[in-house]
C-alpha cells in the first residue's frame, strides 16, 4: 500500500514571501499521479496542482509550483508571493494509475500567513 | 452545475442511533468515494465505488455500509453510531479513466456522536 508523509504539521510565512511545503511518498508503482489540495476553514477541498509521474517537467499553476523528485519520491509545493488567502491546511495526495484510482492523503500541513 | 452535493451539512447523533449521509453527483462520474477526516488529520478512505452496483472497502470501513444503485447517488450508512465516528465526512467523485485528474469533493458533513 502507498503511504504519503507530510513532515511539517505547521508552517508560517510572511506575506509576499515564499514558502515550501514538503511531501514524501512510498510506492512500488511506476504509473501514478500526485496532487496538492488546499482546505481553507470552509472545509472545501480545492485542487491546487497536479503532477503526472511520467512527466519530468515540474507542474506550475500561477504562484504555485512543485519540485518533483521521482527517484527520491519527493513532491514539495512552493508558494510564491504568499497571500493572506493562502492560509489553510494543505494536503499532499497520491493516486495510483490502477483501477479504483483511490487517493491516499498525507496528514496535512497547516500554513499560516503573517501580514 | 452542482458538482457533488452532500446532505446534511451538520448532524448530532446519540450513541446507538443510525443515519444515512447522502451524496449525489451530476457529472456522470463513474467513480465515487467516501472519506472521513478526523480533527487535525488527513482523509481516510471508507468505501468506494467504480460504478453502479459495485462497491468495495477502503482503509476504515468498520461501522459503515454503502450502496450504489445509480451512477448519481452513493449514500453512506452508519449503523449503531459510536463516539469514534465523530468526524467530518467527505464524498468525492471522478472520471473512470481520469487518474490524472483529482477528485471533485462535496462540502462535507460534520457529524458528532454524543
Amino acid at each position: 500500500a502507498q503511504t504519503v508523509t507530510q513532515s511539517q504539521p505547521e508552517m508560517s510565512v510572511q506575506e509576499a514571501e515564499t514558502v515550501t511545503l514538503s511531501c514524501t511518498y512510498d510506492t512500488s508503482e511506476s504509473d501514478y499521479y500526485l496532487f496538492w489540495y488546499k482546505q481553507p476553514p470552509s472545509r472545501q477541498m480545492i485542487l491546487v496542482i497536479r503532477q503526472e509521474a511520467y512527466k519530468q517537467q515540474n507542474a506550475t499553476e500561477n504562484r504555485f509550483s512543485v519540485n518533483f523528485q521521482k527517484a527520491a519520491k519527493s513532491f514539495s509545493l512552493k508558494i510564491s508571493d504568499s497571500q493572506l488567502g493562502d492560509a489553510a491546511m494543505y494536503f499532499c495526495a497520491y493516486r495510483s494509475g490502477d483501477a479504483g484510482n483511490m487517493l491516499t492523503f498525507g496528514g496535512g500541513t497547516r500554513l499560516m500567513v503573517k501580514p | 452545475n452542482a458538482g457533488v452535493t452532500q446532505t446534511p451539512k451538520f448532524r448530532i447523533l446519540k450513541i446507538g442511533q443510525s443515519m444515512t449521509l447522502q451524496c449525489a453527483q451530476d457529472m456522470n462520474h463513474n467513480y465515487m468515494y467516501w472519506y472521513r477526516q478526523d480533527p487535525g488529520m488527513g482523509l481516510k478512505l471508507i468505501y468506494y465505488s467504480v460504478g453502479a452496483g459495485i462497491t468495495d472497502k477502503g482503509e476504515v470501513p468498520n461501522g459503515y455500509n454503502v450502496s450504489r444503485s445509480t451512477t448519481e447517488d452513493f449514500p453512506l450508512r452508519l449503523e449503531l453510531a459510536a463516539p469514534s465516528q465523530t468526524s467530518v465526512y467527505f464524498c468525492a467523485s471522478s472520471y473512470l479513466s481520469g487518474a490524472n485528474y483529482g477528485y471533485t469533493f462535496g462540502s462535507g458533513t460534520r457529524l458528532t456522536v454524543v
